[in-house]
């Protein structure tokens, strides 16, 4: 049972263009969702997070939506660079306690020029 | 500030061989995990240490793996006998305490068992 799920494995995007990355859960006790960004050989970064108190948050080029009635989150970034080309994991816990993180597949963007 | 380190990077082993798998964390951080993130998914969790005390295992083929903090700060997670289905990549992130949200990873040992 896929409880945080990422239902687009890749994205191609145009350099200079919005980038967004959709995640979805199902899960209601989660309340504290992250993104996390990984490159080839690398173990995974995180990128951004956001409270379930909240509906956006935003640091620098990277937003962070979420739709609690919808049970959904997205990640936009823009301008999308060159350097965003990463596999993207969409992550979800329940923050007042110690659970774990749970991740998504991860979803492939690849910045064209 | 050096960040968690696992070595090795890579091992192939054939089928029924042990192997073992070795992570330091990140100076002063008391939780330390395991995952398995197998071809095309996320990360799993295997088991959650706080400082020496396994705290959240029950995600761990107990049958055939087994890991350990000794002084809770190194680790070493074991797989015996390997098995084909082995096949994936085991990462190692540590944090400052179980409530914190922030992980932070290592870059993984790539495990292939012929």
């Amino acid at each position: 049972d896929q409880q945080v799920k990422q239902n687009s494995p890749s994205l191609s995007v145009q350099e200079g263009r919005i980038s967004i990355l959709n995640c979805d859960y199902t899960n209601s006790m989660f309340d504290y969702f992250l993104w996390y960004k990984k490159y080839p050989a690398e173990g995974p970064t995180f990128l951004i997070s956001i409270s379930s108190i909240k509906d956006k948050n935003e640091d620098g080029r990277f937003t962070v939506f979420l739709n609690k009635s919808a049970k959904h989150l997205s990640l936009h970034i823009v301008p999308s660079q060159p350097g965003d080309s990463a596999v993207y994991f969409c992550a979800a816990k329940m923050y007042s306690s110690a659970s774990k993180i749970i991740f998504g597949s991860g979803t492939r963007l690849s910045i064209r020029p | 500030e050096a960040g968690v380190v696992q070595s090795p990077r890579y091992k192939i082993i054939e089928k029924k061989q042990p192997v073992a798998f070795w992570c330091n964390p990140i100076s002063g951080h008391n939780t330390l995990y395991w995952y398995l993130q197998n071809l095309g998914q996320g990360p799993e969790l295997l088991i959650r240490y706080e400082n020496e005390e396994a705290v959240d295992d029950s995600q761990l083929p107990k049958d055939r793996f087994s890991a350990e903090r000794l002084k809770g700060v190194d680790s070493t997670l074991k797989i015996q006998p390997a098995e084909l289905g082995d096949s994936a990549v085991y990462l190692c992130a540590s944090s400052l305490g179980a409530a914190s949200s922030e992980q932070y990873f290592g870059p993984g040992t790539r495990l292939t068992v012929t």
